[in-house]
């Protein structure tokens, strides 16, 4: 069975500090491998995604992730956080095409000090 | 594209009534899910849909819940009756099935507070 552990419920950076959030998965296979932003009363969106090629990907807002496959690792980066990144963010796993359903992480919260 | 459609964004009903939260997914997607996001539970996937038919409602807290699909363009989630404990935003996502590559498309959410 396929499982995200995401091991930081709460961070705090300040604004213009570099910031790093963990994901850890656990799936016999390649991964499809996600993350997601979650602003206060909207839905999660897409940040970037990982499912071949590649290990380090770039997605939108300036993010970027990397995929260690030795360390079961999905970590998300940016190098200089605004405030308005402050936000919940998901990571996820995806079994493939014919699998279906995704399995997300419980989430780490980012604050955002001035 | 308008993206996935919730509605209605703000439901407040009280105890043992009858609740109905709608989704219109983005057109050409073949998976829809129903999702509950609580400060509790974090987000649970509920139920969800291929191709308007049901694949996995494991995640249907009781026979109280209940999730259709009649067509390609819409789907309903229904809670009768609704209890306190099912205060929760519910979110619809939708997915491609060919082509796959992965990502939900989320609508803004249902915020359902039960008195």
């Amino acid at each position: 069975a396929q499982s995200v552990t995401q091991p930081d419920i709460h961070i705090t950076v300040s604004e213009g500090a570099s910031l790093e959030l963990r994901c850890n998965y656990s799936y016999g296979a390649t991964p499809y491998l996600f993350w997601y932003v979650q602003s206060p009363g909207q839905g999660l969106q897409l940040l970037l995604k990982y499912f071949s090629g590649d290990t380090l990907v770039q997605g939108i807002k300036g993010f970027e992730a990397e995929f260690k496959r030795s360390q079961s690792s999905f970590n998300l980066r940016k190098p200089s956080v605004h405030w308005s990144d402050a936000a919940e963010y998901f990571c996820a796993v995806g079994a493939g095409a014919n699998a279906g359903k995704s399995t997300f992480g419980d989430g780490t919260t980012l604050t955002v000090k001035p | 594209d308008a993206g996935v459609i919730q509605s209605p964004r703000h439901e407040v009903t009280e105890m043992g009534q009858e609740v109905t939260l709608r989704c219109k997914p983005i057109s050409g997607h073949d998976y829809l899910f129903w999702y509950r996001q609580t400060m509790m539970r974090g987000l649970e996937l509920l139920i969800y849909f291929n191709n308007n038919v049901p694949i996995d409602d494991s995640g249907m807290p009781e026979d109280r819940f209940s999730a259709k699909m009649p067509n390609a363009s819409f789907s309903t989630l229904k809670i009768q009756p609704s209890e306190p404990r099912d205060s929760a935003v519910y979110f619809c996502a939708s997915r491609e099935g060919q082509g796959y590559t992965g990502e939900l498309f989320f609508g803004e959410g249902s915020r359902l507070t039960v008195l």
